[in-house]
């Protein structure tokens, strides 16, 4: 495809529940972030891969909060146990490498009720 | 750690006015400096980007910032603003000396152009 794309575009859940949220990087892309954005607010930085390791997984929240990207590829991020707290659009975006401009998905929508 | 000021959150404009958003921020080594455009429905794009060399960036749509590094700014300009600009506007840095990839936002300025 064109761009990074992200599925599903919205995910309702209720509290306790556990997630999974998926992203398709632009191909040839080795580096992924992932970033969350609640309302009024600048998106965060949760985590980024380049290739299949996590270069930095700093801005995760807490331990609820997981990523992979097993083949360097698709990227999964992964919530257990959801907290309202928790809702917010999560962005994934790619780039060519560590040091080029990063370009964004449209997002997941989360809302946990 | 870095931080980003947008302190417009919000601006109102006429058709043909000229805009400038300010952009701070707060880290004293090198960075790399981007302003983000989100459109109504649309998902972040890049509007421009500041690297090293010319501090005067010209990006798409008519859109250019001016990298100060003695006042840590990255001012968004545009001289005469269109109803299609309206959206979100993002600045955002990387720190480039500690390899750190990461995006640092601010928290956002709404631009609404009224025809």
């Amino acid at each position: 495809g064109a761009g990074v794309s992200q599925t599903p575009s919205n995910k309702v859940t209720e509290k306790g529940k556990y997630v999974e949220l998926r992203c398709d990087p632009i191909s040839g892309h080795t580096a992924l972030y992932w970033y969350r954005q609640s309302l009024g607010q600048g998106p965060e930085f949760l985590i980024y891969f380049q290739g299949t390791g996590a270069a930095d997984d700093s801005g995760l929240p807490n331990d609820r909060f997981f990523a992979v990207r097993p083949e360097g590829s698709v990227s999964t991020l992964k919530i257990q146990r959801t907290e309202r707290g928790d809702s917010a659009v999560y962005l994934c975006a790619s780039s060519f490498s560590l040091y080029n401009e990063q370009f964004f998905g449209p997002g997941t929508r989360l809302t946990v009720l | 750690a870095q931080s980003v000021s947008q302190h417009n959150h919000h601006v109102i404009l006429s058709e043909a006015a000229s805009l400038e958003l300010g952009c701070n921020y707060s880290y004293g080594g090198t960075v790399n400096l981007f302003w983000y455009v989100q459109y109504p429905g649309q998902h972040l794009q890049l509007l421009l980007k500041y690297f090293s060399g010319d501090p005067l960036v010209k990006g798409i749509k008519g859109f250019e910032a001016e990298f100060i590094k003695s006042k840590f700014s990255f001012n968004l300009r545009k001289p005469s603003v269109q109803w299609s600009d309206t959206a979100e506007y993002f600045c955002a840095v990387t720190v480039a000396d500690t390899g750190r990839r990461a995006l640092t936002f601010g928290s956002g300025t709404r631009l609404q152009v009224q025809p």
